[in-house]
């Protein structure tokens, strides 16, 4: 168990609809990382929080959106949902804001779009 | 930019065989180097580090080391079980300061008894 904690484990909805999907970072830990797993696309960094604030931005679309709460849960927000849409999506978890940390990753929410 | 590769699986082999799987990187400056597992239905556990060339991060009977001059961070393990049996993604962080994660596209790794 990684202490990461992801919230719901499976999601099943509908082309144009919108989800939130929730992740609890490690106790202690100020960064939170939002990653997408497809078969084709493999894994891809979204985006990273740190302390409340962006701190990086990948690959993430114009209509997925996130954001960090002062407790430092973080939620991903995705909508106008496509079929393409539908993956695996993981949440991690890092002490810092700088520097090599280690990353701890919770056991993902997999989304379906119907 | 960024960019890792893995070599492409299954990997298929029987328990106590001897394991090697390649991972080559592309970056700028001096990455830090990442081996993770991932095992049905899990999340990404990480197996082993290295943070500079010529460092062997080792974990659970696995290793690799960091060679700058070839770009390579090869997964290695001596004697292979059953439950070893996952899927082993190669990852970078690089200096920029940010900690984000370029992961290579992943490699299944099949052990029977």
């Amino acid at each position: 168990d990684s202490g990461v904690t992801q919230t719901p484990k499976h999601l099943i909805t509908a082309t144009g609809q919108r989800v939130t999907l929730r992740c609890s970072p490690r106790s202690g830990d100020l960064s939170v990382y939002w990653y997408q797993q497809s078969l084709d696309q493999g894994l891809q960094f979204l985006i990273q929080y740190y302390n409340g604030e962006e701190r990086a931005k990948g690959n993430i679309l114009e209509r997925f959106s996130a954001q960090q709460f002062p407790d430092l849960h973080s939620e991903l927000n995705l909508s106008s949902l496509e079929l393409g849409d539908s993956a695996l999506y993981f949440c991690a978890s890092s002490l810092g804001r700088q520097g090599r940390d280690e990353q701890y990753f919770g056991p993902g929410t997999r989304l379906t779009v119907t | 930019g960024n960019s890792v590769t893995q070599m492409e699986g299954p990997v298929t082999l029987s328990e106590e065989a001897f394991l090697t799987i390649n991972c080559t990187y592309t970056a700028t400056g001096y990455p830090s180097l990442f081996w993770y597992v991932q095992y049905p239905g899990e999340g990404l556990q990480l197996l082993l580090k290295a943070t500079k060339a010529d460092d062997k991060g080792s974990n659970k009977g696995f290793e690799a080391t960091y060679r700058k001059e070839t770009t390579s961070f090869h997964l290695e393990k001596g004697s292979v079980q059953v439950s070893d049996s996952a899927v082993y993604f190669c990852a970078l962080s690089d200096d920029s300061g940010y900690s984000t994660l370029t992961f290579g596209k992943g490699t299944m790794l099949l052990v029977s008894p």
